[in-house]
């Protein structure tokens, strides 16, 4: 089946740091990811779509500044929570779907295990 | 625009028996229905899809969702529940005349605990 590997799954950093978090798919070829925020005991919050090869489209209120998308190939999408603050702690989750099946419109979303991102 | 409703935010279900997990939805037109499972510090998983077709659909684990037009709903099931089944379940809807939006819209999220 296909597979979305997420990287790292657990990181401290310092306060005014950038991390990166990488989104791999490993089996299939995804033109679009996306790339979600989960608090606490909380649904996922949908950051921004990530497509290969152009600029990544952000919902309102996401500070595009602050969390750099890159997706750069057709398996891989990265997310750069820039000069991180506490604030910022969260659970981050991307998923992508497989556009090679027969219709991507009713095809589910595979999704990475997450990362757990904390900010000291 | 399309929207997911889980009315409850806990399901306590003891093992052995039936569980159920609510879901209702709002799309413009047919929608695609989607169950997906998350154990703690974990991404989602799939379960099952309504597309088309039969209302009833079975998915990963013994589960099983039924798809009621009239009712606006897609109900998770199981017959008999297994402690592992504790989880939080996320029921999710895709409007196939979204031809922006790639995106699932989520529900809040259930969280099953299934007690021994």
């Amino acid at each position: 089946g296909a597979v979305v590997s997420q990287h790292p799954s657990r990181v401290i950093c310092k306060s005014g740091t950038s991390v990166k978090i990488e989104c791999r798919s490993l089996d299939f070829q995804a033109t679009t990811m996306f790339w979600y925020r989960q608090f606490p005991k909380q649904s996922l919050m949908l950051m921004a779509t990530s497509n290969e090869g152009s600029k990544a489209t952000y919902e309102q209120g996401v500070e595009k500044d602050k969390f750099l998308i890159n997706h750069a190939s057709l398996t891989l999408s990265t997310l750069t929570v820039t000069s991180a603050h506490p604030e910022d702690s969260s659970f981050y989750i991307c998923s992508a779907r497989d556009v090679s099946t027969a219709s991507s419109y009713n095809s589910p979303l595979h999704f990475g295990n997450g990362t757990r991102l904390t900010v000291t | 625009a399309q929207s997911v409703a889980q009315p409850e935010d806990q399901v306590n279900v003891a093992e052995g028996n039936p569980l159920t997990v609510k879901c209702t939805y709002s799309v413009s037109g047919n929608p695609y229905l989607f169950w997906y499972v998350q154990y703690p510090n974990r991404g989602l998983q799939f379960l099952l899809k309504y597309i088309t077709g039969d209302n009833l659909v079975k998915g990963s684990y013994g589960f099983e969702a039924e798809f009621n037009k009239s009712q606006t709903s897609f109900h998770l099931k199981k017959p008999s529940a297994l402690v592992s089944d504790s989880a939080l379940y996320f029921c999710a809807v895709r409007d196939p005349f979204d031809n922006y939006g790639q995106n699932f819209v989520f529900g809040p999220g259930t969280r099953l605990s299934v007690l021994p």
